[in-house]
């Protein structure tokens, strides 16, 4: 397995352009999550998805988008790019057997810079 | 809001010292998760704690979980150059709720 995968590695974008961010799992999981990582700042959730056709927001969902079409994919999208949007940007998912005690599996990450 | 603070946010040890780091959250969690991220890398699971008091041992890393179910810690025994990294602990406040991730404590190693 492959694991959770994400592309790109590494992008810059300029203020005002949109980009998707791509993020496949081949777990066959439930849950799928964003979550951006900035400097000395943990992780913050953006949106996650239960399940295909099912996605909520998470603490940071402003300036974002996420649609979740089939199990093992869940991209997501920023429309107007602005600097603060500037993050390293991981993907996770887990099993979604049990709703408490879940592990997630990170993705590589992506590095976005706005510049 | 829900909280889970970590400290310290740093800690620089010599290699062969002991390192702990401790996790506080503002509400009870169901459980608790430690991840560990090396520099330049994505986070990786290392452990989870469900019980109250619980404590659980990775060769030379123990971690446990609080009899309130409100604090959990870290320890690394006689720490070496391949433990650098940033270490998150995370909790669920609840069935059906987000992951809480702590801000993390960034270790690093002297030789």
């Amino acid at each position: 397995n492959a694991g959770v995968t994400q592309t790109p590695k590494f992008r810059i974008l300029k203020i005002g352009q949109s980009m998707t961010l791509q993020c496949a799992q081949d777990m066959n999981h439930n849950y799928m999550y964003w979550y951006r990582q900035d400097p000395g700042m943990g992780l913050k959730l953006i949106y996650y998805s239960v399940g295909a056709g099912i996605t909520d927001k998470g603490e940071v969902p402003n300036g974002y988008n996420v649609s979740r079409s089939t199990t093992e994919d869940f991209p997501l999208r920023l429309e107007l790019a602005a600097p603060s949007q500037t993050s390293v940007y991981f993907c996770a998912s887990s099993r979604g057997d049990r709703v408490v005690e879940e592990t997630q599996y990170f993705g590589p990450g992506t590095r976005l810079l706005v510049l | 809001g829900q909280q889970v603070m970590q400290i310290p946010q740093y800690q620089h040890v010599q290699e062969g010292e002991d390192f702990t780091t401790y996790c506080n959250s503002s509400t009870t969690l169901s459980n608790i998760q430690w991840y560990k991220q090396r520099p330049g890398g994505h986070p990786v699971f290392l452990i989870q704690l469900v019980k109250s008091g619980e404590v659980k041992k990775q060769k030379r890393l123990t971690f446990q979980f609080g009899e309130a179910k409100k604090n959990s810690s870290l320890h690394i025994t006689a720490t070496q150059t391949t433990d650098v990294g940033t270490y998150f602990c995370a909790g669920h406040r609840q069935a059906g709720t987000a992951l809480i991730f702590g801000k993390g404590t960034t270790l690093s190693v002297s030789s």
